[in-house]
């Protein structure tokens, strides 16, 4: 059975830009986690996605948001971007909502804000 | 706001030794709790999680867990270079019946050969 997968692996962006980020979950889950990961804050939740909504959120500005689309795939994005947004973003999929004991990463993808 | 402190290490071990790990957390009704293992430049992966007061044995790994000092620890026994790594204790917290996952910022263990 294929992994978590997200595209792209590495992107790089300019303050004030946008952009979305890729999450394809292991076949059969059905919730989406997206965390971010930097070295001063550690991983830190952004949001959970099940059945197309948003289950759950972390303490993050609405400039992070995300959405799921009827195949259990996932999209980030991150609007008017900053240079704290730098991080590995990673994704998280499970079998069900709040499953978090059977929760397997993503390869992440790392974002760098110039 | 619901912390998980870790001790940033970075912890060393010879080869062959004892490594042992240890969170705590400050939210008492947690009733979850997660060790995860990232190599550099990898994502995390879970090794083991346990929900009971006591110890549980995976292979090598064994957790423990002390809900009323509100302490996990993990120990990895006859330690390998292949342990070195970055290890994450992970809470879970109950939002209103939806749960999420609190991290600490990781532990560095590093195995000398």
């Amino acid at each position: 059975k294929a992994g978590v997968t997200q595209t792209p692996r590495y992107l790089i962006k300019t303050r004030g830009q946008q952009v979305t980020l890729s999450c394809s979950p292991i076949s059969g889950h059905r919730s989406v986690s997206w965390y971010q990961q930097t070295p001063g804050q550690g991983l830190q939740f952004l949001f959970e996605y099940f059945s197309e909504t948003q289950r759950n959120k972390g303490n993050f500005p609405g400039r992070f948001s995300g959405r799921q689309f009827s195949n259990s795939r996932s999209e980030m994005n991150v609007s008017t971007l900053e240079l704290g947004d730098s991080a590995l973003y990673l994704c998280a999929s499970s079998l069900d909502w709040g499953s978090t004991d059977t929760q397997y990463f993503g390869p992440g993808t790392r974002l760098t804000v110039l | 706001q619901k912390e998980v402190e870790q001790n940033s290490g970075p912890l060393s071990v010879p080869e062959g030794a004892i490594a042992s790990l240890n969170c705590t957390y400050s939210d008492r009704g947690s009733q979850s709790f997660f060790w995860y293992r990232q190599y550099s430049g990898k994502s995390p992966e879970l090794i083991m999680f346990i929900y009971s007061n006591g110890d549980k044995e995976d292979g090598r790994f064994t957790a423990q867990l002390n809900k009323a000092s509100q302490y996990v620890s993990l120990l990895i026994r006859d330690s390998q270079p292949s342990d070195s790594a970055t290890y994450l204790c992970a809470v879970n917290w109950d939002q209103g019946g939806s749960e999420k996952l609190v991290f600490g910022k990781g532990t560095k263990l590093t195995v000398n050969p």
